[in-house]
This record gives C-alpha cells, sequence and structure tokens, in this order.
C-alpha cells in the first residue's frame, strides 16, 4: 500500500501562468477529493469524483480550476491564468465507498504564485 | 452550509499535563473524523466515529461523538512532545458524496 501520492510536492509559479497536478488514489479506491488549505486553517472541499465522474464541485472551484479523472484512477487540477489568491495547499484524498469510512490524504502540492 | 468551530485554536502545555480539544457545530454529521496534521504535510486519519455517543480509544487518545451527532471531542492523557501538531476534525456531511466540512483545527504545543 503506497497511500495517496501528489506530484509536484512544491510549485512556484509567475502570476497569469497555467499550472497542473497530479494525484494518485490509493488503487482499489473509488472516491477521490479534492481539496485546498490555507496558512492557519482547514481544509475546504473543492471538487470529488466516484470512479471517472465529477459528481460535485465547490463554488470555491473558479472557471479557472478544472480536474478530470479521466480512467478512474489518478486526477489532474489545473489552474488557468493563477492569481496570487490562489497560493495555498491543494490536498488530494481517496476513500472506499460509504459514510464513515476513512478519508486517506495526500502530502499536498504547496502553490505558491508571485 | 455546515460549519464545524474547533477550540481551543492554539494551546501550549507541559510535558505529562492532560487536554481536550472541542470540536461544534450546529449541523448534524453522519460521522465525525479526527486528523493530525504535520507542518508540510497531508492530515493522517486518527479515528473515525459513527454512532451518537460513540468513545474510541487510541492509545493516550479518547474520542467523543455527541450524543445528536453534532460535537465531538479529543482527549489526551499525559501528553508527549510526539503529541505536537494540528489537529483538526472534520464532520462528514449526509449526501452521496460524503464531503468533509473541516473546524478551523487546534494547533498543539507539548513542550519538554
Amino acid at each position: 500500500d503506497t497511500g495517496v501520492s501528489q506530484d509536484p510536492r512544491h510549485k512556484i509559479t509567475k502570476r497569469g501562468q497555467n499550472v497542473t497536478f497530479r494525484c494518485d488514489p490509493i488503487s482499489e479506491h473509488n472516491r477521490l477529493y479534492w481539496y485546498r488549505q490555507t496558512l492557519g486553517q482547514g481544509p475546504e472541499f473543492l471538487t470529488y469524483f466516484q470512479n471517472e465522474a465529477q459528481l460535485e464541485k465547490s463554488r470555491l472551484l473558479s472557471d479557472r480550476f478544472s480536474a478530470e479523472r479521466p480512467k478512474g484512477s489518478f486526477s489532474t487540477l489545473e489552474i488557468q491564468r493563477t492569481e496570487q489568491g490562489d497560493s495555498a495547499m491543494y490536498l488530494c484524498a481517496s476513500s472506499q465507498g460509504t459514510s464513515g469510512i476513512g478519508k486517506y490524504f495526500g502530502p499536498g502540492t504547496r502553490l505558491t504564485v508571485t | 452550509t455546515q460549519l464545524l468551530e474547533q477550540s481551543p485554536q492554539f494551546l501550549s502545555i507541559q510535558e505529562g499535563e492532560n487536554l481536550t480539544v472541542y470540536c461544534n457545530s450546529s449541523s448534524v454529521f453522519s460521522s465525525l473524523q479526527w486528523y493530525r496534521q504535520e507542518p508540510g504535510e497531508g492530515p493522517v486519519l486518527l479515528v473515525t466515529v459513527v454512532t451518537g455517543g460513540e468513545v474510541k480509544k487510541l492509545k493516550r487518545l479518547t474520542f467523543q461523538f455527541g450524543d445528536a451527532r453534532k460535537d465531538s471531542s479529543l482527549h489526551i492523557t499525559a501528553a508527549q512532545p510526539g503529541d505536537t501538531g494540528l489537529y483538526l476534525c472534520a464532520g462528514e456531511a449526509w449526501n452521496a458524496g460524503n464531503m468533509l466540512t473541516f473546524g478551523g483545527g487546534t494547533r498543539l504545543m507539548v513542550k519538554p
């Protein structure tokens, strides 16, 4: 069991550039979540997938953000035209099935927009 | 919108002391999860409580889910420096996605 992995761990980009992050969930998990965490706060939900279907998106997810999970395995989160307010830790989590099952988080991707 | 409030936000104690962290909401959750997070890392799941009134113990940590499933507490006995970290509670929604709503976290520092 290799756990949830995320790549890259750190990304520094200039305002206006596009960035893409990758998440590899635990292999048997059918649900994949993206969260964003700013300094001193708890994580905030962005979006989630069940298998390859994106079933829920937060209002936090502006039209500059897009997420995919093409084959129901890994997922990517792309931010277009980055803004300084996008600087945060982007966390991916996965779980299997139903309520009451804990979610397993990856180490996160720390984004800094200069 | 479901909100979770954690208290205290910060706690600095000496090794060997006991402490309790509270997580409160006006909303009912299907389950409540506690995580611990180190700087620069993702949250690590400690426990999930599902039944109202449930108590779970993990070594020196005791977790309780309120009878009405709106609140929870984490009690640490004889804290050690290794317990230092950010403790997050998260309520699981009843909807199909079971998304988590996180509290703001309690930053604990245990001094030797």
